[in-house]
């Protein structure tokens, strides 16, 4: 198993269209958990931390479920510029290495 | 705050040519990274460091190496370049266990 999953979509979804992506992680000691948008040919950014209790940004909500361990993002009201890919990351804490997943692309259409 | 910054942007090299790809932060973040991003996949981790004068190798160390001698540097080495390694570099920076932020990246072509 790999130690984080992503489907990798492409996600094709209209203008104002609800979205949710889920990513499954493999380490049960996993200690903080993010989502980071990439646009075509750019950097990853950070998106959204997500926390235990769950967070909302606006039109994203972040949720965390550590007992079936997966992370989940939802795009509610889909814009044209929501148009990228979207990385999970997960981190193990301490020393280990931060994993990043492979990234779920989502095209919102007009 | 210029963050993280990388250099150069565009590097053309031919096949066993060497070189550098410089990066360097600005806001004393102790863990830095170096990944690799190929066409259409996700990141690659290349190197890591966890503060100046520590490194360790990620899951794709081959081909490259790295120094770490003050926190703001963290300079990627590639000697023998081969066509495998054209792919986009991105250096990152973080505080332990709080998000990376990433440089604009080096988009490397061997030829």
């Amino acid at each position: 198993r790999k130690e984080v999953e992503q489907d990798p979509g492409p996600f094709n979804v209209p203008e104002g269209a609800t979205v949710a992506f889920n990513c499954t992680y493999s380490n049960s000691a996993s200690q903080s958990f993010f989502w980071y948008r990439q646009d075509c040919r750019k950097e990853p950014k950070l998106l959204m931390s997500v926390y235990s209790s769950g967070n909302e940004d606006g039109r994203f909500t972040a949720q965390l479920n550590r007992a079936s361990q997966y992370i989940s993002l939802l795009i509610r009201d889909s814009k044209l510029s929501d148009s990228a890919t979207y990385l999970c990351v997960v981190n193990g804490g301490g020393y280990q290495k931060v994993t990043f997943g492979t990234g779920t692309k989502l095209q919102v259409i007009p | 705050n210029a963050g993280v910054t990388q250099t150069p942007k565009f590097r053309i090299l031919k096949i066993g040519q060497s070189m550098t790809l410089q990066c360097a932060q600005d806001m004393n973040h102790n863990y830095m990274y170096w990944y690799r991003q190929d066409p259409g996949m996700g990141l690659k981790l290349i190197y890591y460091s966890v503060g100046a004068g520590i490194t360790d190798k990620g899951e794709v160390p081959n081909g490259y190496n790295v120094s770490r001698s003050t926190t703001e540097d963290f300079p990627l080495r590639l000697e023998l370049a081969a066509p495998s390694q054209t792919s986009v570099y991105f250096c990152a920076s973080a505080i332990v266990g709080n998000e990376q932020f990433f440089g604009p990246g080096t988009r490397l072509t061997v030829l």
